[in-house]
């Protein structure tokens, strides 16, 4: 089955910048989806197709997709952004979806 | 306002069946795929099982292939996971999600607030 890596951790000082990553093999044709959840609460979709921010979803978040390497990008940290993210994808080649083993971000 | 409401939750002995039930508000039901997600105390999400608009294709990860049934009833706006020879690995919050087709992709844009499986004797 398709596996997607992402690093356990990140700490981030606040009003720096955090950076999350997610791979796995064959990567460059998937198109990835991140979601942040909070202790105690439901995913949020925080950005699609790559790079797409929902309503609601402040500028500070961002995503991008290149080569083997899909990153989320949290800039200007706040003590909010504290979470676990992970990133998701459709393989085609299984009809499955899945996720990344999940990043939790703290905030220093 | 979209709203996913899971239900039928609860202990259950291993080797037991459980119904779950998630009731969707706020969208029309028949337009979307919806998918079944859950995530063990303290792991990660796994994904479970997916139903498209009319249950003509239904997918499942291999570990609850042949185990754990997904439907839907768009008439009654609700979406089911009919879990069955439940095992103690079965324990976890299970989400559903609907599923959102983009003009690049699909992905999960709603999610439920989650409802606790536990499995044990």
């Amino acid at each position: 089955s398709y596996v997607l890596t992402q690093p356990p951790s990140v700490s981030v000082a606040p009003g720096q910048t955090a950076r999350i990553s997610c791979g796995g093999n064959k990567f460059g044709s998937k198109i990835v989806h991140w979601h942040q959840q909070k202790p105690g609460q439901a995913p949020v979709l925080v950005v699609y197709d790559d790079s797409g921010r929902p309503s609601g979803i402040p500028e500070r978040f961002s995503g991008s997709n290149s080569g083997n390497t899909a990153t989320l990008t949290i800039s200007r940290v706040e003590a909010g952004d504290e979470a676990d993210y992970y990133c998701l994808v459709w393989d085609t080649d299984s009809d499955h979806w899945v996720f990344g083993g999940g990043t939790k971000v703290t905030v220093l | 306002e979209v709203q996913l409401v899971e239900s039928g939750g609860g202990l259950v002995k291993p080797g037991g069946s459980l119904r779950l039930s998630c009731a969707a508000s706020g969208f029309t039901f028949s337009n979307y795929s919806m998918n079944w997600v859950r995530q063990a105390p303290g792991k990660g999400l796994e994904w479970v099982a997916s139903i498209s608009r009319r249950s003509t294709y239904i997918y499942y990860a291999d570990s609850m292939k042949g185990r754990f049934i997904i439907s839907r009833d768009n008439a009654k706006k609700s979406l089911f996971l009919q879990m069955n020879s439940l095992r103690a690995e079965d324990t976890a919050i299970y989400y559903c999600a609907r599923e959102y087709i983009s003009t690049k992709s699909y992905y999960f844009d709603y999610w439920g607030q989650g409802i606790l499986v536990t499995v044990s004797s």
